[in-house]
C-alpha cells in the first residue's frame, strides 16, 4: 500500500532555510488524481496547513507563511520537497506530509482531505 | 473567511458514545470536510471524508464504531462502545479552492 516518508535534518538554526523531502513508496507521485500536502504541529498544539503540490508542479500555500515556502516535486525520484525560509523557534514542529485526492472546479484541480499521512519529522530550530 | 470550530475538550466513558461536532463558518455549510484522529504520541490517521448530506467514506481499516453525520453547518463524528485507545484528539479539516483548513482539535477523555 502507498507510504510516505519524511526525511530532513532534524535541527536548524534561526535565520537558515528549513528544507524536508518525502517519499512516496508504494504508489506514483504522478497519478493525476492526487495532491501532496505538507502540513506542521508545533509541541503541544494542533495542526497547520503548510502548502500543497500537483504532480505538474502547481501549487498554492497557505498565505501566513507564503513568502517563506516553496514546495517542489521530482516525478523521477517519486519525492516532494518543503523548503522554509528564514526560520524562527516558532517554526519548531513536527513536519508531516499527506496525499490529497484531487478534485477539479472551474478548470482548475485542488487537494481535498488528507488520507494518507506520513509518520512526521521533528525539526527543531535553535542555535 | 472559511474556519472550522471544534471544542477543546469532551469525555465519555468506556462503553458508551460520544460525538464530536465541528462547525464550519457562515456561508460554508455545503462543504465537506475530514475527521483525522490522532492518537497519544503518534501522527495524525485519516477517519473518513465527511459530506454535507452526511454520506461519508471511511478510510481503510476504520472500525463500524466511527460514524460521521450533518446537520446544517454542522459535522458529527460519533464514536460508539468507546474503547480506551480512542482516546486521542481529534481533528476536523476542510478544503476550497487554494486553501486548506483544520479546526483546533478536541481532546476526547476516555474515562
Amino acid at each position: 500500500q502507498l507510504q510516505l516518508q519524511e526525511s530532513g535534518p532534524g535541527l536548524v538554526k534561526p535565520s537558515e532555510t528549513l528544507s524536508l523531502t518525502c517519499t512516496v513508496s508504494g504508489g506514483s507521485i504522478s497519478s493525476t488524481s492526487y495532491y501532496w500536502g505538507w502540513i506542521r504541529q508545533p509541541p503541544g498544539k494542533g495542526l497547520e496547513w503548510i502548502g500543497s503540490i500537483y504532480y505538474s508542479g502547481s501549487t498554492y500555500y497557505n498565505p501566513s507563511l507564503k513568502s517563506r515556502v516553496t514546495i517542489s516535486v521530482d516525478t523521477s525520484k517519486n519525492q516532494f520537497s518543503l523548503k522554509l525560509s528564514s526560520v524562527t523557534a516558532a517554526d519548531t514542529a513536527v513536519y508531516y506530509c499527506a496525499r490529497q485526492p484531487s478534485y477539479r472546479y472551474s478548470g482548475s484541480y485542488y487537494g481535498s482531505a488528507f488520507d494518507i499521512w506520513g509518520q512526521g519529522t521533528m525539526v527543531t530550530v535553535s542555535s | 473567511q472559511l474556519v472550522l470550530t471544534q471544542s477543546p475538550s469532551a469525555s465519555a466513558s468506556l462503553g458508551a458514545s460520544v460525538k464530536l461536532t465541528c462547525t464550519l463558518s457562515s456561508g460554508h455549510s455545503s462543504y465537506a470536510i475530514a475527521w483525522h484522529q490522532q492518537q497519544p504520541e503518534k501522527g495524525p490517521r485519516y477517519l473518513m471524508k465527511l459530506n454535507s448530506d452526511g454520506s461519508h467514506i471511511k478510510g481503510d481499516g476504520i472500525p463500524d464504531r466511527f460514524s460521521g453525520s450533518s446537520s446544517g453547518a454542522e459535522r458529527y463524528l460519533t464514536i460508539s462502545s468507546l474503547q480506551s485507545e480512542d482516546e486521542a484528539d481529534y481533528y476536523c479539516q476542510t478544503w476550497g479552492t487554494g486553501i486548506q483548513v483544520f479546526g483546533g482539535g478536541t481532546k476526547l477523555t476516555v474515562l
